[in-house]
């Protein structure tokens, strides 16, 4: 089946820094990418939705310039989470689809902490 | 906007006991999914229910999709541990340039006593 690769699967960092996240699809052609944000007991919550090639769209109340999303290629999307603070920690995970008609595939999660 | 009500949030069940969810949704659906997330693990697509009155099944796993196509359940019988996780009912938004996005209900968590 489709694989869905992230990395890092966790950090630890200090307050103020920036910390850049990545999703690969392995074995197929991800024309979107999707960066959902889980906090503990909560269900997924989708942030923003990338196109090969084109900005990001982001949901309400995510900010774009805090949530840093860069899609290059069709295999590839990145997240940088910009001076990163404790109230950012949380489940980072992205999920990549190749059309619209196809299911998502998820990664397996970036757990943020900011100390 | 379009959202997703499921219940229960919580369900603890013995081994071998059946477990159901059930998810409602305001608005007709084009259609609704389904995804497991294990603990500590990331989620996985089980099903996608499209037809009006559409039931599929997966081994012991039994997925509805309501006749007005606003609600859904899926129905595990016969429960064993390698059930365990968060069982989520999922929209795709169907409006303006954001078809596709998905919608995650709550959820709920099955935990199954052996």
């Amino acid at each position: 089946g489709a694989v869905v690769s992230q990395h890092p699967s966790w950090v630890i960092c200090k307050s103020g820094t920036s910390v850049k996240i990545e999703c690969r699809s392995l074995d197929f052609q991800a024309t979107t990418m999707f960066w959902y944000r889980q906090f503990p007991k909560q269900s997924l919550m989708l942030m923003a939705t990338s196109n090969e090639g084109s900005k990001a769209t982001y949901e309400q109340g995510v900010e774009k310039d805090k949530f840093l999303i860069n899609h290059a290629s069709l295999t590839l999307s990145t997240l940088t989470v910009t001076s990163a603070h404790p109230e950012d920690s949380s489940f980072y995970i992205c999920s990549a689809r190749g059309r619209i008609q196809q299911p998502q595939h998820f990664g397996d999660g970036t757990r943020l902490s900011i100390l | 906007g379009q959202q997703v009500m499921q219940i229960p949030q919580y369900q603890h069940v013995q081994e071998g006991e059946d477990f159901t969810t059930y998810c409602n949704s305001s608005t007709t659906l084009s259609n609704i999914q389904w995804y497991k997330q294990r603990p500590g693990g990331h989620p996985v697509f089980l099903i996608q229910l499209v037809k009006s009155g559409e039931v599929k099944k997966q081994k012991r796993l039994t997925f509805q999709f309501g006749e007005a196509k606003k609600n859904s359940s899926l129905h595990i019988t016969a429960t064993q541990t390698t059930d365990v996780g968060t069982y989520f009912c999922v929209l795709e938004r169907d409006y303006g340039g954001s078809q596709g996005n998905l919608i995650f209900g709550k959820g709920t968590k099955l935990s199954v006593k052996p």
